[in-house]
């Protein structure tokens, strides 16, 4: 069965404290990872997909990379607007399924 | 455009209440979704649309019934629910099944059973 474990479940943050978010995943084979940007009572935000180990995307301050066991959200000097839980999801080979994780909830202080 | 649109925002429902959830993308996808999702939790799939037939349903209850009409329409039928169906219910669409096509969700519908 896939799994996505993410790390930590909450983050409280300074603004311009960069940090890094988790997602650590088992499946039997990778088709896709994915990450959302979710607000409060609002659908998820498509952000990023990688596909392949060492695989890089950044988006402002948001930079997602992948090895073969884990994915890292990367948030370079975030700024109050950046508060929101980042859901990470797999696809596997052969899957039209997503499995999500539980997500890490982010808050930046002014 | 990656716009999905959810009607309506807000919905408020007794248990012997019949009412439908509406789901609307002009993107040209293929593939529509039903989630639903609680506090707190992630997103839970309910049914899989491709090519306007049903191809998944996570043993959801009867009580929910989706349809779609065409390409671009996504409907959630609902009735005789429970107040633990109240939730945020969730449209996504993506270009195929296939597992590299992202997945792009509306804003939801908060239902809330009495």
């Amino acid at each position: 069965e896939d799994q996505v474990t993410q790390s930590p479940e909450a983050l409280r943050l300074q603004e311009g404290e960069s940090s890094s978010l988790n997602c650590s995943y088992t499946v039997s084979g990778l088709r896709g990872l994915f990450w959302y940007r979710q607000d409060p009572g609002k659908g998820p935000e498509f952000l990023f997909t990688l596909y392949s180990a060492g695989e890089e995307k950044e988006k402002e301050r948001l930079k997602a990379t992948l090895t073969k066991k884990e994915s890292f959200l990367h948030i370079t000097a975030p700024k109050p607007e950046d508060s929101a839980t980042y859901l990470c999801a797999v696809q596997a080979v052969g899957n039209n399924r997503l499995a999500f994780g539980k997500g890490n909830q982010v808050v930046v202080i002014p | 455009d990656t716009e999905v649109t959810q009607t309506p925002k807000h919905l408020v429902m007794g248990m012997t209440n019949k009412k439908s959830l509406k789901c609307e993308q002009h993107m040209g996808h293929r593939a529509m979704y039903w989630y639903k999702q609680k506090a707190k939790k992630p997103p839970e799939l309910m049914f899989v649309y491709s090519y306007e037939k049903l191809s998944i349903n996570e043993s959801v209850p009867s009580r929910f019934s989706p349809e779609c009409p065409n390409s671009s329409l996504l409907n959630l039928h609902l009735h005789a629910l429970q107040p633990e169906d109240s939730a945020l219910y969730l449209c996504a669409s993506s270009l195929g099944l296939a597992g590299d096509n992202e997945q792009f969700f509306g804003p939801g519908t908060r239902l809330t059973v009495l």
